[in-house]
C-alpha cells in the first residue's frame, strides 16, 4: 500500500487551461504539504494544512488553490495555467508530534505547452 | 533570510573513494533531515538529526550535525555505483515547514 500517493503522475496541457492534482496518505499524519520541485531541482513549499486548517501559505499566485477535505487529503487546483508553472509538484505529511519528518509522494510532473 | 546551502552541487567520484557533502543553515535549527532523489522518482528520507553531535550511519552513509557551526555532512565511504542520486539536506528553523537545499547531485563513476 502506498503511503501518500498522488494522481495524475503526469499532466501535460495547454496555457490557461485549469488542472488539479489529488493526493492522498494513509499514515494516519495529521499534516499535508506541497512541494513544487524547479527544473533545477530545487524544492520550495508551497502550502501547508494541519488537520484541514490552512497553516502555510506561502507566496504563491492566488492561481494555486489547495483544498483539503479531511486530514488524509489534500489537493491542489490550479486555474489559467502558465508555462512558468510547468514543475513536479510533491505532496508530502507528516505527523506534528513526531520528529517532524516529511513522507513524499511520487510527484506529478505538469508540462504546460 | 532562512537559508540552506549545499556543496558541492555537483559531485563526480569513482567507486571505492570516500567523500563528504557539506550543508550549511542560516540560523538556529533544532533538526536538519537528509533526503535521497533518484531521477525522476521520489524523496526519501535517508536521516533525521535532533541535536547536536547527532550522528547516525546507514550502510556506506553517515550523517552528522555540529549546531554550533549550523554544519551538517553526509559521508560517503567506499562509494558504490547504486549511491548515484540527488541528496538533499532540509532545516527545520521552527516555523513548521522544512527548507531545503540546493540538492547535491552525486554520479558515482565505475
Amino acid at each position: 500500500d502506498t503511503a501518500v500517493s498522488q494522481t495524475p503522475k503526469y499532466l501535460v496541457t495547454q496555457m490557461g487551461n485549469d488542472k488539479s492534482i489529488k493526493c492522498e496518505q494513509n499514515l494516519g499524519h495529521d499534516t499535508m504539504y506541497w512541494y513544487k520541485q524547479d527544473s533545477k531541482k530545487f524544492l520550495k513549499i508551497m502550502f501547508s494544512y494541519n488537520n484541514k486548517e490552512l497553516i502555510i501559505n506561502e507566496t504563491v499566485p492566488n492561481r494555486f488553490s489547495p483544498k483539503s477535505p479531511d486530514k488524509a487529503h489534500l489537493n491542489l487546483h490550479i486555474n489559467s495555467l502558465e508555462l512558468g508553472d510547468s514543475a513536479v509538484y510533491f505532496c508530502a505529511s507528516s505527523h506534528t508530534t513526531g520528529f517532524g519528518e516529511l513522507f513524499f509522494g511520487e510527484g506529478s510532473r505538469l508540462t504546460v505547452l | 533570510e532562512l537559508k540552506v546551502e549545499q556543496n558541492p552541487l555537483f559531485l563526480s567520484m569513482q567507486e571505492g573513494k570516500n567523500y563528504t557533502i557539506y550543508c550549511n543553515y542560516s540560523t538556529t535549527s533544532d533538526r536538519l533531515y537528509w533526503y535521497r532523489q533518484d531521477p525522476g522518482k521520489s524523496l526519501e528520507s535517508l536521516f533525521v538529526l535532533l541535536s547536536n553531535g547527532a550522528v547516525k550511519q546507514e550502510g556506506r552513509l553517515m550523517a552528522s550535525l555540529d549546531t554550533k557551526a549550523r554544519l551538517s555532512t553526509l559521508h560517503i565511504t567506499a562509494a558504490v555505483h547504486d549511491l548515484s542520486a540527488t541528496y538533499f539536506c532540509a532545516a527545520n528553523f521552527g516555523n513548521e515547514k522544512l527548507t531545503f537545499g540546493t540538492g547535491t547531485r552525486l554520479t558515482i563513476i565505475p
